[in-house]
């Protein structure tokens, strides 16, 4: 079977860093996606890899192993409007996205 | 600015009486999408539509039906809403390519609620 697993929950402090991990066991892979969702609002886009390595974007990095079946999203600088679900989702050979249940991140001052 | 609408925002329903939310897009993509969230659940896909070809997810119930009169609009029909059903239902795009991000861009939902 496809799946996702992240952590259900983390808190972090403001100003520091945090680290989501994500591991993936798919049918096919056409690259993984993080996704972020504030509560009650739909998910927006954050970042997208196909390669191994890491992709930064400002304060938000991500990270992919193919061969691990692992990714990780990096966020520094934390604010507190950083606080919301981020989601880890895996683009199958169907070209379907197989989502994780989301990382409820809680920024503490 | 282009975009994916969802209305109404928020729905209110009875037991057993039928609804449909709507959802249009400016973004000219040929793949349009429904998933059902439920609180601190993933995004469950119940349906896409890869331009006018209709694809059901295998476990989704057959109260859920889906129409795409044209490109830029497409409805979740269902037709006769249980407590279950209570949830915010996403719709999303994507444009599909050969190569490139298939990223998808979602509406802002609609949370439907089953009195």
């Amino acid at each position: 079977g496809q799946n996702i697993d992240q952590p259900t929950e983390m808190t972090a402090t403001e100003g520091a860093i945090v680290q989501i991990n994500c591991t993936y066991q798919t049918s096919g892979f056409n690259g993984l996606f993080w996704y972020q969702q504030h509560a009650g609002e739909a998910p927006t886009f954050l970042s997208y890899n196909v390669l191994d390595g890491l992709e930064e974007k400002g304060r938000f990095s991500s990270f992919l192993s193919r061969s691990k079946g692992y990714s990780y999203l990096l966020l520094k600088e934390l604010q507190m409007k950083d606080s919301a679900s981020y989601l880890c989702a895996v683009m199958d050979s169907n070209y379907q996205l197989i989502w994780g249940a989301g990382t409820k991140l809680i920024i503490k001052p | 600015d282009a975009m994916v609408i969802q209305n109404p925002r928020y729905q209110v329903t009875q037991f057993g009486k039928p609804v449909t939310l709507s959802c249009s897009q400016t973004l000219n993509h040929n793949v349009m999408y429904w998933y059902q969230q439920k609180s601190s659940q993933a995004p469950k896909l119940l349906f896409h539509y890869y331009d006018k070809d209709f694809n059901n997810e295998a476990d989704t119930p057959d109260n859920f039906q889906s129409r795409r009169p044209n490109t830029s609009f497409c409805f979740l029909d269902i037709r006769s809403p249980g407590l279950g059903d209570a949830a915010m239902y996403l719709c999303a795009t994507s444009r599909d390519e050969l190569a490139g991000v298939r990223e998808q861009f979602f509406g802002p939902g609609t949370r439907l609620t089953v009195l």
